[in-house]
Parts: structure tokens; sequence; C-alpha cells
């Protein structure tokens, strides 16, 4: 299966953008980079995703490069109930396959 | 905004016992899921369900774990002799199958049933 890796953690001021990175160099061209998140003792919750183009919503904003190797994952002003674990996961078009969860980044806001 | 709902939010069994834990997914979601967590690990797929059959299941979910949908409105995984190393904290998520097949839609997640095996 194709990986990702991420930073194991990173800090961010409250009230800047949080620019979170995701390397996925053996991406196939039919899966999709998704992005989920889990707050302390709670289940994942789903971010973003998309295939190859930039993408926006009302939580957060995703790039991805032009060769699909990376992608960024951008809240743009984070606050300090952002404080959680990050994860970019690649699934495959289907619906019914399980996403494969990695360690993800702890991402600390700071006060 | 729908949720996927779990009960209980925790679980205390004795070893060796059988354990139920209950999901009730998103109303038009025809995908559904269960993960586990194992504390301090990674969330780690379980099994797939759909049209009333596993689509897909993981090596961890042996002959000891089995899922239903008893009904139209909830999913369920059953443990049946639970194991010491079974403690951990059981996800249930369901996804839409969206329109025309494959489909991308994400999965939404319950905030879990923390199991305890004493």
């Amino acid at each position: 299966d194709a990986k990702t890796t991420q930073p194991p953690s990173m800090d961010c001021a409250e009230g800047r953008a949080a620019n979170l990175p995701c390397n996925h160099s053996t991406i196939s061209g039919n899966e999709y980079v998704y992005w989920y998140r889990q707050i302390h003792s709670q289940g994942p919750q789903y971010i973003i995703h998309g295939l190859k183009n930039n993408e926006t919503n009302e939580m957060a904003s995703l790039i991805i490069t032009e060769d699909r190797k990376s992608s960024t994952l951008i809240l743009p002003h984070a606050t300090l109930r952002d404080t959680a674990v990050y994860y970019c996961i690649l699934f495959r078009r289907g619906g019914a396959d399980g996403l494969t969860f990695g360690k993800g980044t702890h991402l600390i806001i700071q006060p | 905004e729908p949720e996927v709902t779990q009960t209980p939010s925790h679980q205390v069994t004795q070893m060796g016992q059988e354990v139920i834990l209950r999901c009730v997914p998103i109303s038009n979601h025809l995908y559904f899921y269960w993960y586990r967590q194992i504390l301090g690990q990674k969330v780690e797929f379980l099994v797939s369900f759909y049209n009333n059959e596993i689509s897909e299941k993981s090596e961890i979910f042996d002959d000891q774990f089995s899922v239903e949908r008893p009904d139209g409105s909830n999913f369920t995984l059953k443990i049946r002799s639970t194991k010491l190393e079974d403690s951990a904290m059981y996800f249930c998520a369901s996804s839409d199958p969206g329109r025309g097949a494959p489909s991308n839609q994400p999965q939404h997640f319950g905030d879990g049933t923390r199991l305890s095996i004493l």
C-alpha cells in the first residue's frame, strides 16, 4: 500500500495559519488524499479530501502539488481547539476499504 | 449535523465473556465500519460492511469477532470470548455511497466505546 510521511509534531501560535505537510511519493492515480484529525479521547474527524486540485471548505484548505507527491493541510486561523493529531491518509476510490491510519502529526496550538 | 452514535461509552467486561458494541450510523449511509485503537497506538481498521455482508476485513478481525445489522438503524460488533488484549477504544464509522460507483465519500466516525477487559 502507498504510505504517507508526516512530521511527528508541530507547534503553531493561536491565530496564525497552521501548515501541516504530508509526503506521499508513491501515490497511485486512483488514490485520494484525505485528512482527518483526532482530538484527545474523541473519534477521528473528517476534515477534507482531494484528488489533484486544491480544495477548500469551512474547516481547512488542501494544497496538492502538481505531481501529487505531497500535500499541505492549511488551517487558516488556528485556535486552541485545533490542538489534535492530524492524519494524512491515501484512500483508493471505492467505498468499502478501511482507512489506514499512521501516527500522524501532533499539532499543538500555543496561546 | 447528523452524527454516528455509539453505546455504551464505556464497557467493562470480564475476560472470556461476550460483549456487544452498538452503533447507530448516519441514517442515509450504506457503508459501515469498525476500527479499534489500543491505548497509545494507531487507529486500526477491523471490518467494513455493505449490503448486509462483510466487504473487507483485516487480519485482526478473526473468528472471535462478528458484525451484524440487526435492523434498519443499528450496526453491532460482537466479541465472543474477550481477551485482555481486546481492551481498546472501538470506533464505528459510516459513509454515503454517493451517486454512482465507485465512491469517494468520506467516512464519519462516532466517539467510540472504551472496552476494558478485566
